[in-house]
């Protein structure tokens, strides 16, 4: 049974639109939520990183998460060509007193300009 | 801040041999480094997890015995595949966690590892 289900895309937009990327969750036991980019043959880079249900925004990044619903979401405003990678939801639980990361597979984005 | 440094950052090695990759923290000190696989059009897989001065906690089908993790410094973790095999090829990355303050993980820029 899969922990984190992302949808897989791959997704196209064009310049300047809203991007809404998504992930479902089982585990309960989830705490702590984060989406990752990450570039071709690169180490994944944090953008957002969030615990609680409801709205974190950063710039033209906003990462929203339901924990009644086991949803999360990253929404991006006015994307933009260097946007386009694979984005990854994750999310960790404490085990062995370590707080492990389980991730979706991600979803590759391509903004068109 | 954080970042984390991977070398080498590509490696090709002949079937048998063993292979070493590093992965240091930069600019913090890190309590807890982790150790990923990501296969092609794959999401990372959690290998292991090390914690200075401590052996590694190696997840379930992952031997241990074949991939040896050192921690010998709070800034420092290595990664050993032995008698490396084909299917051992993939991208490896780690992460590091300072144990201070929140959980993020900050990761490195991945090594690949092609095995021939």
């Amino acid at each position: 049974q899969k922990e984190v289900e992302q949808d897989p895309g791959p997704l196209s937009v064009p310049e300047g639109a809203i991007v809404s990327l998504n992930c479902t969750y089982s585990n309960s036991a989830f705490q702590y939520f984060m989406w990752y980019r990450q570039y071709s043959r690169k180490g994944p880079e944090l953008l957002m990183y969030t615990y609680s249900s409801g709205n974190k925004e950063d710039g033209r990044f906003t990462a929203q998460v339901d924990k009644s619903s086991k949803y999360i979401s990253l929404f991006i405003r006015d994307s933009q060509p260097s946007d386009s990678a694979t984005y990854l939801c994750a999310m960790s639980f404490s085990q062995g007193g370590s707080e492990k990361l389980v991730f979706g597979k991600g979803t590759k984005l391509t903004v068109n300009p | 801040g954080a970042v984390v440094s991977q070398h080498p950052s590509r490696v090709i090695c002949k079937s048998g041999t063993s292979v070493k990759i590093e992965c240091r923290s930069l600019d913090f000190q890190a309590t807890t480094m982790f150790w990923y696989r990501q296969f092609p059009k794959q999401s990372l897989m959690l290998m292991a997890t090390s914690n200075e001065g401590s052996k590694a906690t190696y997840e379930q089908g992952v031997e241990k015995d074949k991939f040896l993790i050192n921690h010998a410094s709070l800034t420092l973790s290595t990664l050993t595949v032995t008698s490396a095999h084909p299917e051992d090829s993939s991208f490896y990355i780690c992460s590091a966690h300072s144990g201070a303050g929140g959980n993020e993980q900050y990761f490195g820029p991945g090594t690949r590892l092609t095995v021939t």
